[in-house]
């Protein structure tokens, strides 16, 4: 089984530029999250999806960062102008629900951000 | 503001002993807790869920919860080098900072 893919890797931009990111969940997972994680710290969600409608975005920073799921299946997202404080890794996962209502994410390998 | 707390280390271990990792929370309506295992440099990998107070054994982890306390911990028997990596407690959606372990031959 396929895992979570994201592309690009890497990524360096200077601050005011815009970028964006991929994510391809693995087949069948509904639910689907970005995150970020800055160096020494544990990651942050931005939004979650399900299918293609958003569940949770209260800590996405509307003014700048923006995401669409369209078809229920891959994800962008998008920082625009971007900031020095962007710079981070920004992880995608993908889940199945869960007993409990969460279930266990997968993550991809992230993409490497850094503004300069 | 759901909280995940957790020691930032790091934790340093003779191999072949037992690691005890621990994370409190604040939601105490939260259902679902998770332990990831992240290298360093690469993406998190789950290793254990536990949705139910008690114990929950896989192999050589145990997932301890105490919803009472708000509680959760990880045990790690039979340390070995490969298990060097940062921990990382969700509670939900919610993760901790995690804790480095590091285990030395």
């Amino acid at each position: 089984e396929a895992g979570v893919a994201q592309s690009p890797r890497y990524k360096i931009i200077e601050k005011r530029q815009s970028v964006a990111f991929w994510c391809n969940p693995i087949s069948g997972h509904a639910t689907l999250y970005w995150y970020q994680q800055i160096l020494g710290q544990g990651p942050k969600l931005l939004i979650q999806f399900q299918n293609n409608g958003v569940v949770d975005d209260s800590q996405l920073p509307k003014d700048r960062f923006s995401a669409e799921r369209l078809k229920g299946v891959d994800s962008t997202l998008k920082i625009q102008p971007a900031k020095l404080e962007d710079s981070a890794v920004y992880l995608c996962a993908s889940s199945l629900e869960g007993l409990a209502g969460v279930g266990e994410q997968f993550f991809g390998p992230g993409t490497r951000l850094t503004v300069l | 503001q759901k909280e995940v707390e957790q020691n930032s280390g790091p934790l340093s271990v003779p191999e072949g002993a037992i690691a005890s990792l621990n994370c409190t929370y604040s939601d105490r309506g939260s259902q679902s807790f998770f332990w990831y295992r992240q290298y360093s440099g690469k993406s998190p990998e789950l290793i254990m869920f536990i949705y139910s107070n008690g114990d929950k054994e896989d192999g050589r982890f145990t997932a301890q919860l105490n919803k009472a306390s708000q509680y959760v911990s990880l045990l790690i028997r039979d340390s070995q080098p490969s298990d060097s990596a940062t921990y990382l407690c969700a509670v939900e959606l919610v993760f901790g900072q995690g804790t480095r372990l590091t285990i030395n031959p």
